[in-house]
């Protein structure tokens, strides 16, 4: 099983709404991520866990609160956001560096998030 | 911090040969990465370099010279299902972390 999926594919909220995307893998990967990716740019990094441990942040605001409750969920809980926040939200796992050959991420298909 | 530059659009025929390069400035390196990326689609791996030289996948092959900071992948006997944005990505040093460049949008054409 090489996939990663992402809960609910598309999620339409108000500024004032709190909600939260998931993200599964079962591959026994031990590093996950979660990318924001505007249209026609590449994905932007905003956190990484590693070993179920916050290793990254990129300076994301605090608005985007993630959550890491084992080693096969990623959570990110949304609350206030802008309506710049508006994005494609990907989740990514792959095995930590040290632990295998090429440790390539897996992509989950996205979180389509529309702010309004 | 890593600066990594590719060709924003490319256009080439089906069947055809496309070479789509890419060059960096990284203050570490650990790995090159090329994706592909549908519209609307997750970005799928396709190759990985972290020395130098060829790797091969089928019609797909990348290279990678750590000491020109340049990498290209190759497409060959292009399919029209091809078209797509092909990400270049730098993992640093230290970390599993990918720095993405901006993507090379291919469009076939019959």
């Amino acid at each position: 099983d090489t996939e990663v999926t992402q809960t609910p594919k598309h999620l339409v909220m108000g500024m004032t709404n709190k909600k939260s995307l998931k993200c599964e893998q079962h591959m026994g990967h031990r590093a996950m991520y979660w990318y924001k990716q505007k249209a026609k740019k590449p994905p932007e990094l905003m956190f990484v866990y590693s070993y179920e441990k916050l290793s990254i942040n990129e300076s994301v605001p605090s608005r985007f609160s993630p959550e890491c409750p084992n080693s096969s969920l990623l959570n990110l809980h949304l609350h206030a956001l802008q309506p710049e926040d508006s994005a494609l939200y990907l989740c990514a796992s792959s095995q930590p560096m040290g632990t295998g050959e090429t440790y390539e991420q897996y992509f989950g298909p996205g979180t389509r998030l529309t702010v309004t | 911090g890593q600066n990594i530059d590719q060709p924003t659009e490319m256009t080439a025929t089906e069947g055809a040969i496309v070479q789509i390069n890419c060059t960096y400035q990284t203050s570490g390196f650990n790995g090159l990465f090329w994706y592909q990326q549908h519209a609307g689609e997750a970005p799928t791996f396709l190759s990985y370099n972290v020395l130098d030289g060829l790797e091969e996948k089928g019609r797909f092959s990348s290279f990678l010279s750590r000491s020109k900071g340049y990498s290209y992948l190759l497409l060959k006997e292009l399919q029209m299902k091809d078209s797509a944005s092909y990400l270049c990505a730098v993992r640093d040093s230290g970390y599993s972390t990918l720095t993405f460049g901006k993507g090379t949008m291919l469009l076939v054409s019959p």
